[in-house]
């Protein structure tokens, strides 16, 4: 069956690191979206993504990128860590066809220490 | 940009009454409005969705209204069950392309 699938589920990183998130769907859905969760916030969109090559800014991008070489996969690299970007990360999907349902994938627990 | 307000923020209803949680746009341009539950631990997943070519949607005891005059639309749960708890979170489609903007979300607690 097609799936969204992300890794890992959870992640502790020290203040500073590097650290990428992947998020991989056989859907073969052309859009594709990181959202970070946290209390009080609901789902804050971070980057997304079209298509193939194709990347843009959503509400709270700064400290996150992304990067699409192909369309199962949008690995979020978060360059250098900081203890506010600790929260719950969730990759979701769609078909290009406007309006449709995102599917999401089971999430990343990261904590910045 | 798209700016969703949601309310209340919690909810407690005894099992078998209804449940009503608001939902506010501010671009009138979006013209889908989907609703997720989330249970604890869980991804969200899609319950219904409304296009804006269309007033009201049922689904069993699952209705969702909106008014695009008002920009605002409403989640309605009919004879509330336990396996309703969850967190529900509205959220609009901006006028540009497939991205959503959600709400803060509303925690529903469905009491015996």
């Amino acid at each position: 069956d097609a799936e969204i699938t992300q890794s890992p589920r959870h992640k502790i990183i020290e203040t500073g690191r590097q650290v990428t998130l992947a998020c991989h769907q056989t859907w073969n859905h052309n859009n594709m979206f990181w959202y970070r969760q946290d209390l009080g916030h609901g789902l804050r969109l971070i980057h997304y993504s079209y298509g193939v090559h194709d990347t843009n800014k959503g509400e709270v991008s700064d400290g996150y990128s992304v990067s699409r070489s192909n369309t199962e996969d949008l690995p979020l690299t978060l360059e250098s860590a900081a203890s506010s970007q600790t929260s719950v990360y969730f990759c979701a999907s769609s078909e290009s066809v406007r309006g449709n349902e995102q599917f999401f994938g089971p999430g990343t627990r990261l904590t910045v220490l | 940009g798209e700016n969703v307000e949601q309310h209340p923020s919690t909810l407690s209803v005894q099992e078998g009454d209804s449940a009503v949680i608001k939902c506010t746009y501010s671009d009138s341009a979006s013209n889908y409005f989907p609703w997720y539950k989330q249970e604890l631990g869980k991804r969200p997943q899609l319950i219904i969705d409304i296009r804006s070519n269309v007033g009201e949607k049922k689904d069993q005891r699952i209705a969702v209204t909106l008014n695009k005059t008002a920009k605002h639309f409403s989640l309605h749960i009919t004879e509330t069950q336990p396996e309703d708890s969850a967190v529900y979170f509205c959220a609009a489609s901006g006028g540009g392309g497939n991205k959503l903007t959600f709400g803060t979300g509303t925690q529903l607690k469905v009491e015996l």
